[in-house]
């Protein structure tokens, strides 16, 4: 088992609609976690971070988190063709205060 | 505000040529730095990490080195490279477990 899964993808999703990624981890004991944007051929760049369970929201994005479940999930909302790229899913290795485990990511294609 | 300066941009390489890329942060001291791979169509492979000068911890035993001479200066050598070294190198930082990434360099070996 992977320490971070996520579907490779690709998710596609009609403009306007909601995008929903899903991120999974096996270390019951992570307590940081991030979402990262990738666009192509550019480097990641951090989205949101999440520490405790429940939703966090930040403009039209939204991270759970149900560490009871070990999963984390990015929401976007009214999904634009700009949103379109691989994201990337972070969680801190296991007794480390700056090491993060990364998921493969998941390719989201918005479709005007 | 903080800034990671990351060059250069990209790189062709011959087989058996070595290997100098440079990151530097701005804006703060004492960063956590990283060297991540990232190979075409791959996740993120952590090569190289340091929590302060001249101590570089290696995740993947390997023909690369990184070097950490500045407190905000972050360096990955390789004397010899590899056809499979080719790869999208990216410099982080970090002051705790949340990273920022540099631009990148895309290094293809020839």
């Amino acid at each position: 088992q992977k320490e971070v899964e996520q579907n490779s993808g690709p998710l596609s999703v009609p403009e306007g609609a909601i995008a929903s990624l899903n991120c999974t981890y096996s270390d019951r004991v992570s307590q940081s976690f991030f979402w990262y944007r990738q666009y192509s051929g550019k480097s990641p760049e951090l989205i949101m971070s999440i520490y405790s369970n429940g939703d966090k929201e930040d403009g039209r994005f939204t991270a759970q988190l149900n560490k009871a479940s070990q999963y984390v999930s990015l929401l976007i909302r009214d999904s634009q063709p700009s949103d379109s790229a691989t994201y990337l899913c972070a969680v801190n290795k296991k007794d480390s205060n700056y090491q993060l485990i990364w998921g493969a990511g998941t390719k989201l294609i918005i479709k005007p | 505000s903080q800034t990671i300066h990351q060059w250069p941009a990209t790189l062709v390489q011959p087989v058996g040529s070595p290997l100098s890329l440079e990151c530097t942060v701005e804006g703060t001291s004492n960063p956590n730095l990283y060297w991540y791979r990232q190979a075409a169509g791959r996740g993120l492979q952590l090569l190289f990490y340091s929590v302060g000068i001249g101590q570089i911890s290696s995740e993947v035993p390997q023909n690369l080195s990184a070097s950490r001479p500045q407190d905000r200066q972050f360096i990955l050598s390789s004397k010899k490279l590899l056809l499979s070294d080719s790869g999208f190198y990216l410099c982080a930082w970090g002051p705790g477990t949340v990273t920022f990434f540099g631009q990148g360099t895309r290094l293809t070996v020839v």
